[in-house]
């Protein structure tokens, strides 16, 4: 059974840092890794979507990359600001189970002005 | 980009009545759909996943008798909750796949029951 755990559960830092969130995973026969923001009582928004056969993918100030052989996929926010703040989700998609998916618990991330 | 759309977006019943939450697809035609909830300050956990056309498949816990779930179109599922009670409580999101495994989630549905 695919479990995915996400490190730190809770980050705090100053505006303007650099900061990379952790998820890994048990089961490497993943089709894709998606990572999701969702602000408190708010649905889930896609912010990267990596393939199985790619290594990273990259949307402004986010970089996602992907090491499948591990099992470890990192979110990587550059300059951050105190609109990052909100809990990001990191989920897989199997090869093997009908394409469900997968969720981390998240990290939730606090940037102070 | 492929939307998703939920119907309601918070819904606030009493304890023994049942309730209906739709999920529709916009702009692309979902062959399947799945339905998750997430507690307070928890991730989403799978409760089921729908094909077009045919039964759901129920996640193990979950009460397919209680969590009433139809895809009776390539653009409509839904969860109906029945006999609702304050357990049932939480947030209830919808995803939308028309490719495999690109999933397209809604924007949830905020269930209290009291």
């Amino acid at each position: 059974k695919q479990e995915v755990t996400q490190i730190p559960a809770a980050l705090s830092v100053p505006e303007g840092e650099n900061l990379v969130l952790n998820c890994s995973f048990t089961d490497s026969a993943i089709y894709n890794l998606q990572w999701f923001r969702q602000d408190p009582g708010k649905g889930l928004t896609s912010l990267l979507l990596i393939q199985s056969s790619q290594r990273e993918q990259t949307s402004g100030r986010l970089n996602a990359s992907l090491d499948k052989s591990s099992g470890r996929s990192t979110l990587y926010i550059a300059a951050s600001q105190p609109g990052d703040s909100a809990t990001y989700l990191c989920a897989v998609f199997d090869n093997t189970n009908a394409g469900k998916s997968t969720f981390g618990d998240g990290t939730t991330l606090t940037v102070k002005p | 980009g492929a939307v998703v759309s939920q119907h309601p977006s918070r819904v606030i019943c009493k304890s023994g009545t049942s309730v209906k939450i739709e999920c529709r697809s916009l702009d692309f035609q979902a062959t399947t759909m799945f339905w998750y909830r997430q507690f307070p300050k928890q991730s989403l956990m799978l409760m089921a996943t729908s094909n077009e056309g045919s039964k759901a498949t129920y996640e193990q816990g979950v009460e397919k008798d209680k969590f009433l779930i139809n895809h009776a179109s390539l653009t409509l599922s839904t969860l109906t909750v029945t006999s609702a009670h304050p357990e049932d409580s939480s947030f209830y999101i919808c995803s939308a796949s028309g490719e495999p495994y690109e999933q397209y989630f809604g924007p949830g549905t905020r269930l209290t029951v009291t």
